[in-house]
């Protein structure tokens, strides 16, 4: 069973659309995260949250959408997409945030806007 | 602020030969730190932490790395390469905060 699961894997769009990443981790955790990698592999986090609350927005645009239906879900939606948006997007997960506590990532995303 | 720096973005080294990737970290207190492993089109696993126990600490695949307060380093080595160790890799720091930090990345390249 896969401990934190994303969809789809890969994602190839036009300019301006509307796309959704979905994520679900099945390790009890209370804690969920968005990272994004650009093309040069440099990792940082978007949002986390806690127990469906939003913790952590790091300055994302307001494009970017997260949504948590309940604490074994965090999706991830972005509006009007932009070439600069292209990059690899890994959910992750934590029982009582990250200091301290091992961060299990998903296999990511990869989106390619064009 | 709390902050690593990854000395080398791409280490070569020969199978069977030692493998010795660098972390440096900034942080006005004990840091928890990470390092974790990425191979080609996956997420990231974690290889081994630091959380202010033993200062050797051994993880996953022969890796190893030692909390060294006095140079602010946590390195990570392996006495021996393996192909299969052929990714990149990650330190990261984190600590009274709700950031994991990470690094710029290390790519190791394993040679037969």
């Amino acid at each position: 069973d896969t401990a934190v699961s994303q969809t789809p894997k890969y994602l190839v769009t036009q300019m301006g659309n509307d796309k959704s990443i979905k994520c679900e981790q099945n390790l009890g955790h209370d804690t969920m995260y968005w990272y994004k990698q650009d093309s040069k592999k440099f990792l940082k986090i978007m949002f986390s949250y806690n127990n469906k609350e939003l913790i952590i927005n790091e300055t994302v645009p307001n494009r970017f959408s997260p949504k948590s239906p309940d604490k074994a879900h965090l999706n991830l939606h972005i509006n009007s997409l932009e070439l600069g948006d292209s990059a690899v997007y890994f959910c992750a997960s934590s029982q009582g945030g990250p200091s301290g506590n091992t961060i299990y990532f998903g296999e990511g995303s990869w989106l390619t806007v064009v | 602020a709390q902050s690593v720096t990854q000395l080398g973005s791409h280490v070569s080294v020969s199978e069977g030969a030692l493998v010795l990737l660098r972390c440096n970290y900034s942080s006005s207190v004990p840091p928890y730190l990470f390092w974790y492993v990425q191979y080609p089109n996956q997420g990231l696993q974690l290889l081994l932490k630091y959380t202010s126990a033993a200062t050797l600490v051994k993880g996953i695949n022969g890796f190893e790395a030692e909390f060294k307060k006095s140079e602010t380093s946590f390195h990570l080595t392996k006495p021996s390469a393996h192909m299969s160790d052929a990714a990149e890799y990650f330190c990261a720091v984190s600590k009274g905060t709700d950031k994991l930090i990470f690094g710029t990345g290390t790519r190791l390249q394993v040679f037969p």
